[in-house]
């Protein structure tokens, strides 16, 4: 499979916790975008990566938020100290430069803290 | 006002049937307008994006942008039960970042 993957694609964590999720991009694609769902509304962006450096933050990404995208393959996104309004779904993409309106997503990691 | 407005329905139509959809949007420096297909707990899937106005046809999928409106379509003719999914119409924006709709869910009555 080809497409972009995500890892792992649920998780449970309790209030405090921190929690890592993983994203592999597409392989030939060098932009790579985190963005957080929930329930009833669109994906909001969060960041994106073109190679290893980190573009744009929004102010969505607290600093209880980090990205990395150390060698400007695959990408991780931490959460620290996780509260109850961080569940969600974390949905990762990826995409060409320059072609920002063809994204391809990935499954998404739906996270649940209790 | 919000970048992008999309009414969240559900929207239920009997198989067979001309499904239309819509969003409006506010900027009139939007160049691109995408929708996305999200079926449930699955990541949204890039179904056509058109550029400036007019219209883009792929297979039973229309997407039409109205500029002077400010209102983008998509429609789905012979409707099948397989598409019922929410749909997403998408801007980018001038800082070059993807703006959703919050989706539209769309049943297909078999």
């Amino acid at each position: 499979d080809t497409g972009v993957s995500q890892d792992p694609r649920h998780k449970i964590t309790k209030r405090g916790q921190n929690v890592t999720f993983r994203c592999d991009p597409i392989s030939e694609h060098n932009r790579l975008y985190w963005y957080r769902q929930t329930l009833g509304q669109g994906p909001e962006f969060l960041t994106y990566f073109q190679n290893e450096a980190q573009l744009e933050k929004s102010r969505l990404l607290s600093d209880r938020f980090s990205a990395e995208r150390p060698k400007g393959s695959f990408s991780t996104l931490e959460i620290q100290r996780t509260e109850q309004g961080d569940s969600a779904m974390y949905l990762c993409a990826s995409s060409f430069p320059g072609r920002v309106n063809e994204q391809f997503f990935g499954p998404g990691t739906r996270l649940t803290v209790l | 006002q919000k970048e992008v407005e999309q009414d969240p329905g559900p929207l239920s139509v009997p198989e067979g049937a001309i499904v239309s959809l819509n969003c409006t949007y506010s900027n009139s420096a939007f160049q691109y307008f995408m929708w996305y297909r999200q079926y449930s707990r699955k990541g949204p899937e890039l179904l056509m994006y058109t550029y400036s106005s007019g219209n883009k046809e792929d297979g039973r999928f229309t997407a039409q942008v109205d500029k002077s409106s400010k209102y983008i379509s998509l429609f789905i003719r012979d409707s099948q039960p397989s598409d019922s999914a929410t749909y997403l119409c998408a801007i980018v924006d001038r800082d070059d970042k993807i703006i959703f709709g919050k989706g539209t869910r769309l049943h297909i009555l078999p």
